[in-house]
Parts: C-alpha cells; sequence; structure tokens
C-alpha cells in the first residue's frame, strides 16, 4: 500500500526567504509525482508534475526535484511571497488505475 | 477551454439520507476520479471512472457509488450518510489513464456536511 508523508506539516517564513518542502513515499513504482496548491476550502491547484523517468521540472519560482530510487521529492520555492500562503500537497500516481496518492500537506505561511 | 466544474458548492444533509454530487469533466477528458479530504488531511481516492465503467475503486464502503456518462460528465452517490462522509469531495478529470502524463485537474469542490 502505498503512503506519502510530508514534512514539515506548518512552516511559517519571512517574505523573501527560500524554502524547501519535503514529500516522500513508500513504493518506487510510480507513474509520476504532482505537487499542487491549496487555499483554504478551495480545490486543488496543480503546480508541477513531474513524470518517473524525469528527475526535476521547474515553472516560475518553482522547482520540483524527484528521486524516485530513494522515494523522495522536493519542492523549493525561490523569493517567497504572502501570496504563497497556503497548503502545498505532494501527491504520487500509482496502482491500476494510476490513482493520487496523498500526503497530508505542509501549511505554508509566508509573513509580510 | 473549460475546465472542472462540480455542484453544487456545499450541501447539508442529515444521518441516513442519501446525497448526489456532479462533476463535468475538463473538455476532451475521459477519466474522472473522485476524492475525499477530511478536514486537516489530504484527498483520499473512492474510485475513477474510464469511458463509463468504473476502472478502479479505494478502499470505501459500496454505499459510495458512481457513474459516468457519454459526455464524460460523472456522479458520486452515497448511500445512508454518516457523521463521518462530512468532507470536501473533489472531482478530477485526465486524459487517458492508460497513456501520456495522467495530469489530473481537480475542481473546486463539494462541501458535504452530515447532521
Amino acid at each position: 500500500k502505498q503512503e506519502v508523508t510530508q514534512i514539515p506539516a506548518a512552516l511559517s517564513v519571512p517574505e523573501g526567504e527560500n524554502l524547501v518542502l519535503n514529500c516522500s513515499f513508500t513504493d518506487s513504482a510510480i507513474y509520476n509525482l504532482q505537487w499542487f496548491r491549496q487555499d483554504p476550502g478551495k480545490g486543488l491547484t496543480s503546480l508541477l508534475l513531474i513524470q518517473s523517468s524525469q528527475r526535476e521540472q521547474t515553472s516560475g519560482r518553482l522547482n520540483a526535484s524527484l528521486d524516485k530510487s530513494s522515494g523522495r521529492s522536493t519542492l523549493y520555492i525561490a523569493a517567497s511571497q504572502p501570496g504563497d500562503s497556503a497548503t502545498y500537497l505532494c501527491a504520487v500516481s500509482s496502482g491500476s488505475a494510476r490513482q493520487l496518492t496523498f500526503g497530508s500537506g505542509t501549511q505554508l505561511t509566508v509573513l509580510p | 477551454e473549460t475546465g472542472v466544474t462540480q455542484s453544487p458548492t456545499h450541501l447539508i444533509k442529515t444521518r441516513g439520507q442519501q446525497v448526489t454530487l456532479r462533476c463535468s469533466s475538463q473538455s476532451g477528458h475521459n477519466t474522472v476520479s473522485w476524492y475525499q479530504q477530511a478536514l486537516g488531511q489530504g484527498p483520499q481516492f473512492i474510485f475513477q471512472y474510464y469511458r463509463e465503467e468504473e476502472n478502479g475503486r479505494g478502499n470505501f464502503p459500496p454505499r459510495f457509488s458512481g457513474l459516468q456518462f457519454p459526455n464524460y460528465s460523472s456522479e458520486l452517490n452515497v448511500n445512508a450518510l454518516e457523521l463521518d462522509d462530512s468532507a470536501l469531495y473533489l472531482c478530477a478529470s485526465s486524459l487517458g489513464f492508460r497513456t501520456g502524463p495522467n495530469e489530473q485537474f481537480f475542481g473546486p469542490g463539494t462541501r458535504l456536511t452530515v447532521l
């Protein structure tokens, strides 16, 4: 059974800092890994998708890496802004339906 | 291009009742997955529909059932509601679960409260 863990559960940083969110998964037989952002009471916004054959993906100030063999991914956010405050969820696609298994998220607060 | 839409936005039911939630997939997407997100937790996979057939199911009882229509929209039905069914229900669509990156795009969710 696939299990996903995200550390830390919560993080508070001053504006402008660079930060790293961590995600680990137990079964390396994945198709891809997605990072999502969720604002309170809202749906999920896809930030980055890394296919199992890739090592990293970049979008603007975001960079995600994947080490499938060790079951780890990191999301790097450069020059954080108050608008980045949200919960960040990591999810891996595995199983016959390629369903997503999610971590519990990291709640990020960027202080002005 | 229209994104994933869900209705209703909020719903309040009492224990024992039945509920139907609806989802319209993103244009061109033939696969719909449903997830349940309890407060403070990550979403959990309920089931997936591909071309009108159930394609996979998570650890949810049979009182959770679904449908997918020829236009790829989908319904989630929950019978005999329990208090623990209170959650945000999320629908995600993707293009063909067997090929390509299978990136899933999520709707805004339906907040279900069971009293």
